[in-house]
């Protein structure tokens, strides 16, 4: 079975500030897909990345980063440089091939103070 | 632009009605998904399809059941609704080349 944690329950920070969001995966197929899923206070879950498991460049998209390690099992998220509009409840996912079904860890709450 | 759309945004039923989430979806994905969130637990899969009439358990299936007809549609039901179903539920549908996409969830309050 799979199973996604995210020890963080909840973040505080102040503007400018980087912040890491931790996620450690459990799978034993060697064919899976990591998400990450941003959820504003409006409740749309926002798609932020995809990676699958043979792909383990970090990978950087302006502000936001990631960090996959299969030897430690973790898909790490880090805002560098943190704003108001990043605070959010973050979450992280896995699937295996074929985009069959989602397991989501419990979610770490963003909150980013002016 | 491609998209799941959910018949309501928010709902308010009384305890020990049937109720019916509507879930559409524009992209001609195979897979679809019901997933339900409560804070501090994240996101549970209640069932999923993946074709026409076909359905598979989730996580937490007890109280629900789903029905797909149609390819496009897929609606979860709620038998008998309890206070314990309050609850954001959210569909999605996927496809191998495509992802993921969700709908903007339904804030289901049961009274």
């Amino acid at each position: 079975a799979q199973k996604v944690t995210q020890a963080q329950t909840e973040i505080s920070v102040v503007e400018k500030e980087d912040v890491t969001l931790d996620c450690v995966y459990e799978t034993r197929d060697t064919t899976y897909y990591l998400f990450w899923y941003k959820q504003p206070p409006s409740g749309e879950l926002v798609f932020l990345i995809r990676r699958n498991s043979f792909d383990e460049q970090n990978e950087i998209s302006g502000r936001y980063s990631w960090n996959f390690q299969k030897s430690t099992s973790s898909f790490n998220f880090t805002i560098t440089a943190s704003q108001v509009v990043d605070s959010a409840v973050y979450f992280c996912a896995l699937s295996l091939t074929g985009f069959q079904k989602l397991v989501f860890g419990t979610g770490t709450r963003l909150l980013v103070s002016p | 632009d491609v998209k799941v759309t959910q018949s309501s945004r928010y709902l308010v039923k009384r305890t020990g009605e049937k109720v019916f989430l509507e879930c559409v979806q524009d992209m001609d994905h195979e897979n679809m998904f019901w997933y339900r969130q409560d804070p501090g637990l994240g996101l549970r899969l209640i069932y999923f399809s993946y074709d026409v009439k076909m359905k598979e358990k989730g996580d937490i299936p007890e109280g629900y059941s789903v029905s797909r007809e149609k390819k496009e549609r897929f609606s979860l039901i709620l038998e008998s609704a309890s206070t314990n179903q309050t609850s954001m539920y959210l569909c999605a549908s996927s496809e191998t080349r495509a992802g993921y996409t969700f709908g903007s969830g339904t804030r289901l309050t049961v009274v």
